[in-house]
């Protein structure tokens, strides 16, 4: 079954402490991207990958960082989290970048 | 700057009741409009993209369509497994790594 697996799905944690979200797709897709949803806002972009080794940043990357080494793996980390931190995050992939995007069921994260 | 706004925020309709929402959308050269359904606790769904205005897609009970502006989503004799929420997204032709999305509007059926 084509899917986005993220893990863990829900996490409560304290400021200052290293955690890294996983995101792996099973579908080939070269294009991938991580988003947070916050109430009012709707999903907003954190970064993108285009292909393995290549990632930017999209309109919300502070105090986030990725990685790109495999083509089915884009974890999230966050060095230092604090509690704007907060979210509903959802990683995203697609063969391409212009190509509807397919949604793993969200990550779920407090930061106390 | 994308920016794409979604009315209403809510809506609550009887089983059977059509309605439509609405997605109006600023982006500079349109590549494409998405629209997504979300359930609870699930990641968004894709549904449809549109392209260009005029065009028309449908899916069962829903129908989307573009103009220049705005894009709407008809839902046509609503049952209660369409209750969701219905997120829209542009991505713009110089930003195609990139969606911008709506707030989305929050959609329950009652039977």
């Amino acid at each position: 079954e084509a899917q986005v697996t993220q893990n863990p799905r829900y996490l409560i944690t304290v400021t200052g402490k290293k955690l890294t979200v996983t995101c792996s797709q099973n579908m080939n897709h070269e294009y991938m991207s991580w988003y947070r949803q916050d109430p009012g806002l709707g999903l907003r972009q954190i970064y993108y990958s285009m292909n393995v080794e290549v990632t930017d940043k999209g309109d919300v990357p502070e105090g986030y960082k990725v990685s790109r080494k495999e083509k089915r793996n884009f974890p999230l980390i966050l060095e230092s989290p604090s509690p704007n931190q907060t979210s509903l995050y959802f990683c995203a992939s697609s063969r391409r970048s212009n190509q509807p995007q397919h949604f793993g069921d969200g990550t779920r994260l407090s930061i106390l | 700057e994308d920016q794409v706004t979604q009315s209403p925020e809510a809506l609550r309709l009887q089983e059977g009741e059509s309605s439509s929402l609405n997605c109006s959308y600023t982006v500079s050269g349109l590549r494409g409009l998405f629209w997504y359904r979300q359930d609870p606790g699930k990641g968004p769904e894709f549904l449809f993209t549109l392209y260009s205005a005029g065009e028309e897609k449908e899916k069962e009970r829903l129908k989307a369509t573009l103009t220049k502006k705005e894009s709407f989503l008809h839902i046509t004799a609503p049952k209660p497994e369409d209750s969701a929420t219905y997120l829209c997204a542009v991505q713009a032709e110089l930003d195609d790594y990139k969606l911008s999305f709506g707030a989305g509007t929050t959609v329950t059926v009652r039977a």
